[in-house]
C-alpha cells in the first residue's frame, strides 16, 4: 500500500461545480503540501498544512490529522483550473524527503 | 528574482549517451532537491543537496547517476550511459534553508527522451 492515496485518480466536471480532491495518508507526518501541474509545465505550490484549513481564493484546503486525510476543494470551478492537483507529505522525524501522491487529473469543460 | 531556472526543458538522448540536467536555484537559497517522474507514476524523491554536499542521495538509482551542486554554479543531474527506462521529467526544487523543503519553489522541469 502506498503512504499517499488519491481519489479520484481522474475528475471531470462542468464550469462552476465544486470539486473536490481527497488524500489519505498511512504515516505520521509533519507536513502536507498541495500541488498543481500544468500540462506540459511545471509544479506550482499551493497550500502547506500541518493541521486545521487554509483558503486562498476559490481554493480551500483541509486536514483531518486524527484520520490522517486532506481534501482540496475547488469552488466555481474554471476550465483554468484544469490540471493535475497532487499530494505530497513531509514525514515525521526531521526527513526532508517529500512522498507524492500519483496525483488528480482534473478536466473542467466549459 | 527570477524562480528555479531548469535547462535544458526538452532534452533527447541515445541510449548510451550521457545527459546532463542543470537546475539554477532561486537567488539566496542554497538547498535543491531533485524529483523524477515517470510516464504514469508520480513524482518521487531522488536527492537532496546543500552548497557542496548530498544531504541525502537515498532515492538516487544506485548506478549510472550522480548529483552535485558545486560552490558556484547550478546544480547538475548526471545520468551516464541512459537506457529507455531514464525517460521521465526531472524536476528541480530550492529551498532557503534546511527543513524548509515545504516552502521549495520548483522549476519547470526537464523531459528526457531517451531513443
Amino acid at each position: 500500500k502506498n503512504e499517499v492515496e488519491q481519489s479520484p485518480q481522474n475528475l471531470t466536471a462542468q464550469e462552476g461545480e465544486f470539486i473536490t480532491i481527497n488524500c489519505s495518508y498511512s504515516v505520521g507526518i509533519s507536513a502536507l503540501h498541495w500541488l498543481q501541474q500544468h500540462p506540459g509545465g511545471g509544479i506550482v505550490s499551493l497550500f502547506m498544512l500541518s493541521s486545521g484549513k487554509k483558503k486562498h481564493g476559490r481554493l480551500i484546503a483541509t486536514i483531518n490529522i486524527q484520520e490522517k486525510h486532506s481534501s482540496l476543494h475547488i469552488t466555481a470551478s474554471h476550465p483554468r483550473d484544469s490540471a493535475v492537483y497532487i499530494c505530497a507529505l513531509l514525514a515525521q522525524g526531521g526527513s526532508e524527503k517529500l512522498v507524492f501522491g500519483k496525483g488528480t487529473k482534473l478536466t473542467v469543460n466549459p | 528574482n527570477a524562480g528555479v531556472m531548469q535547462n535544458p526543458r526538452h532534452l533527447v538522448r541515445r541510449r548510451g549517451q550521457e545527459a546532463r540536467l542543470r537546475c539554477s536555484p532561486m537567488k539566496g537559497h542554497s538547498h535543491v532537491y531533485w524529483y523524477r517522474q515517470l510516464p504514469e507514476e508520480g513524482l518521487k524523491f531522488m536527492v537532496y543537496l546543500q552548497k557542496e554536499n548530498i544531504i541525502d542521495e537515498s532515492g538516487m538509482p544506485k548506478e549510472r547517476f550522480s548529483a552535485e551542486f558545486p560552490k558556484e554554479g547550478p546544480s547538475i543531474l548526471r545520468i551516464q550511459q541512459v537506457v529507455r527506462g531514464d525517460s521521465a521529467a526531472y524536476f528541480c526544487a530550492s529551498s532557503p534553508s534546511r527543513g524548509a523543503v515545504t516552502e521549495a519553489f520548483f522549476g519547470q522541469g526537464t523531459r528526457l527522451t531517451v531513443v
